[in-house]
């Protein structure tokens, strides 16, 4: 089915671990963004892809690299998880069709730092 | 600083009630959506708005831009619209792919 597909859906880090969420989309969409999402507060941007090649910083970078070596995959590292790290974690690609643009997201990964 | 905010936070309604959710903003835009967050945690996009209104079956979304403003509303509420109805919006010059997000409406529709 097209989509976005987030991998894992649920994981636990021991603090200090590293580990890396994936995110692929087979949509052929040039935008893709990572989000998390903590109780009491809307989701925050963490990264942000315009294209294959391209990223930027987004609201909350600290702690989470990216990498966009394909349009497809867009997946988020974690180098050294800490417990403010717990969050959900969503991933979205974006296309644009004239002066409309809609999004698509992933189902989330909610992850647990010990 | 909140950019952009939702009232109300929690909304309880009875089936077939007519029910309005608010979102407003204070920066320049480029769009508004209005998302819908399933109990289940997915996110599904409902609405892009520039200006003026949409519909889509019972759901409305209309953006006031000179007040900085916009609604969602569902005619004849169901149970199955029970979920967390989110605004964000897409900064005026910004990328597409870089949202700002309120916290979101819980809305629950008793039967």
């Amino acid at each position: 089915n097209a989509g976005v597909t987030q991998t894992p859906k649920f994981q636990v880090l021991k603090t200090g671990q590293s580990m890396t969420l994936q995110c692929a989309q087979d949509m052929n969409h040039e935008y893709m963004s990572w989000y998390r999402q903590d109780p009491g507060m809307g989701l925050r941007l963490i990264h942000y892809s315009v294209g294959a090649g391209i990223t930027d910083q987004g609201e909350v970078p600290n702690g989470y690299n990216v990498s966009r070596s394909t349009t497809e995959d867009f997946p988020l590292r974690l180098l050294s998880a800490a417990p403010s790290q717990t969050s959900v974690y969503f991933c979205a690609s974006s296309y644009s069709w004239g002066s409309y643009y809609g999004y698509t997201f992933g189902s989330g990964t909610r992850l647990t730092v010990v | 600083k909140n950019e952009v905010e939702q009232s109300p936070q929690n909304l309880t309604a009875q089936e077939g009630e007519f029910i309005t959710i608010n979102c407003s903003y204070s920066v320049g835009i480029s769009a508004l959506h209005w998302l819908q967050q399933h109990p289940g945690g997915g996110i599904v996009s409902l609405f892009m708005l520039s200006s003026g209104k949409k519909k889509h079956g019972r759901l409305i979304a209309t953006i006031n831009i000179q007040e900085k403003h916009s609604s969602l509303h569902i005619t004849a509420s169901h149970p199955r619209d029970s979920a967390v109805y989110i605004c964000a919006v897409s900064l005026d010059g910004g990328s597409q792919g870089n949202l700002i997000f309120g916290k979101g409406t819980k809305l629950s529709v008793k039967p």
